[in-house]
């Protein structure tokens, strides 16, 4: 079966750190680029980052550029996002999901939820 | 930065035809996708290319793409229908992904 599965979330404090996994399972993890994407409660879907199967392309969204890192281990099969100085906006539900045709997004991991509030 | 505009809502009878757009400057010249969300649950790609199904997506579920509108077109609505609904797009002049704003599609 074809499966993401998202951990790490929890709540933190403005300004600490969180980091989010990823495991992947099912597909050929090493063959394919991976996102983050995330949605704060009520709200819509909001691109967080983009990594290439062999990390040497990786993109931020304006948001969260210089604060969030994101990386991968092909060998374990996981994407990470190392989470740092985390503002209240940043309480979201983090998905991972993977790259398709044109940049489209196949296969979704059900979330993590990352709550910042002191 | 690029932005996708979508409607916050559309309402449609049961059987009825359901159409949500997306509007953009000159969406024309993307690759479109839409995935439908309902509660508590994770996006599921329905359309992608404009106008391809990924396998298990029915028929019904179709799309255009031209000029600076994109449009998801739902024919013979279901009440498992019911869902948000978002577009998205690959900014490579920025290398971002876009998402639209999202469309609720209630089933009369």
């Amino acid at each position: 079966e074809v499966q993401l599965v998202e951990s790490g979330g929890g709540l933190a404090q403005p300004g600490r750190s969180l980091r989010l996994s990823c495991a992947a399972s099912g597909f050929t993890f090493e063959d394919y680029g991976m996102h983050w994407v995330r949605q704060a409660p009520g709200k819509g879907l909001e691109w967080v980052s983009y990594i290439s199967w062999n990390s040497d392309k990786v993109a931020y969204a304006d948001s969260v550029k210089a604060r969030f890192t994101i990386s991968r281990d092909n060998a374990k099969k996981s994407l990470f996002l190392q989470m740092n100085s985390l503002r209240a906006e940043d309480t979201a539900l983090y998905f991972c999901a993977k790259r398709a045709v044109d940049w489209s997004l196949d296969i979704w991991g059900q979330g993590t939820m990352v709550t910042v509030s002191s | 930065s690029y932005v996708l505009t979508q409607p916050p809502s559309v309402s449609v009878a049961p059987g009825e035809t359901a159409r949500i757009t997306c509007g953009g400057s000159n969406i024309g010249g993307y690759s479109v996708h839409w995935y439908q969300q309902k509660p508590g649950q994770a996006p599921v790609l329905v359309i992608y290319g404009d106008s391809d199904r990924p396998s298990g997506i029915p028929e019904r579920f179709s799309g255009s793409n031209s000029g600076n509108t994109a449009t998801l077109t739902i024919s013979r609505v279901e009440a498992g229908d019911e869902a948000d609904y978002y577009c998205q797009v690959w900014d490579s002049s920025s290398d971002h992904m876009v998402f639209g704003g999202g469309t609720k599609l209630t089933v009369l």
